[in-house]
């Protein structure tokens, strides 16, 4: 069963356009949330992550929102670049799993020049 | 330091045959986990290792699967007998400490084909 769900399976999106990702989970025991890129022929790298006691986390053009009570959280590409097409992953995690990550199925991003 | 080395990087195999996957993880690293990647399942953890000791093996598809980490700076992953449904990309990671804020760095993954 996917714990963490995640949409949209692919998106295109403009250069300089604002690609939006989101995820949701179930498990209120999830403690931390990365975000995963993920380039052909490669392994997944952190992109940037978040912990539950915070709402927002910004770096650089990449930014994460967090919705408790909702469940949910997004990644947000500002100013998306062609060498942001990559597929993404959201994951969760918590300690009892020695934050073994649980990904989503993840989103292929195609940005046009 | 290298990274997360993973080797063969392909590995194309006749089905019923053993395969052994191996996984180098960055020095000082104390947790190391495998985890599979298809199209159709996405990523899946299928077992972490933390101070070389299995923890949770939950994730291994089948007693098919087995892996080990005889030492700190080497872990194996293998399928005997092989199957053409085990055709995936695995993936080894490895990260300092169980903390959360600890990066879990990925090595470039194993390509495998049961024919």
């Amino acid at each position: 069963q996917q714990q963490v769900k995640q949409s949209p399976q692919s998106l295109i999106v403009q250069k300089g356009g604002i690609s939006i990702i989101n995820c949701a989970y179930e498990n209120t025991a999830f403690d931390y949330f990365p975000w995963y890129q993920q380039f052909p022929g490669k392994g997944p790298a952190l992109l940037i992550a978040i912990r539950p006691d915070v709402s927002e986390k910004k770096e650089g053009r990449f930014t994460i929102s967090f919705n408790k009570s909702a469940k949910q959280f997004s990644l947000h590409i500002m100013d998306s670049q062609p060498g942001d097409s990559a597929t993404y992953f959201c994951a969760a995690t918590f300690s009892n799993s020695g934050y073994a990550l649980n990904f989503g199925k993840g989103t292929s991003l195609l940005v046009t020049p | 330091d290298a990274g997360v080395i993973q080797s063969p990087r392909h590995e194309v195999t006749e089905m019923g045959q053993e395969v052994t996957l191996r996984c180098k993880p960055i020095s000082g690293h104390n947790s190391l986990f495998w985890y599979r990647q298809t199209m159709m399942r996405g990523l899946e953890l299928l077992i972490y290792f933390n101070n070389n000791v299995p923890i949770d093996d939950s994730g291994m598809p089948e007693d098919r699967f087995s892996a080990k980490m005889p030492n700190a700076s080497f872990s194996t992953l293998k399928i005997q007998p092989s199957e053409p449904r085990d055709s995936a990309v695995y993936f080894c990671a490895s990260s300092f400490d169980n903390r959360p804020s600890t990066e879990a760095f990925f090595g470039q993954g194993t390509r495998l084909t049961v024919v």
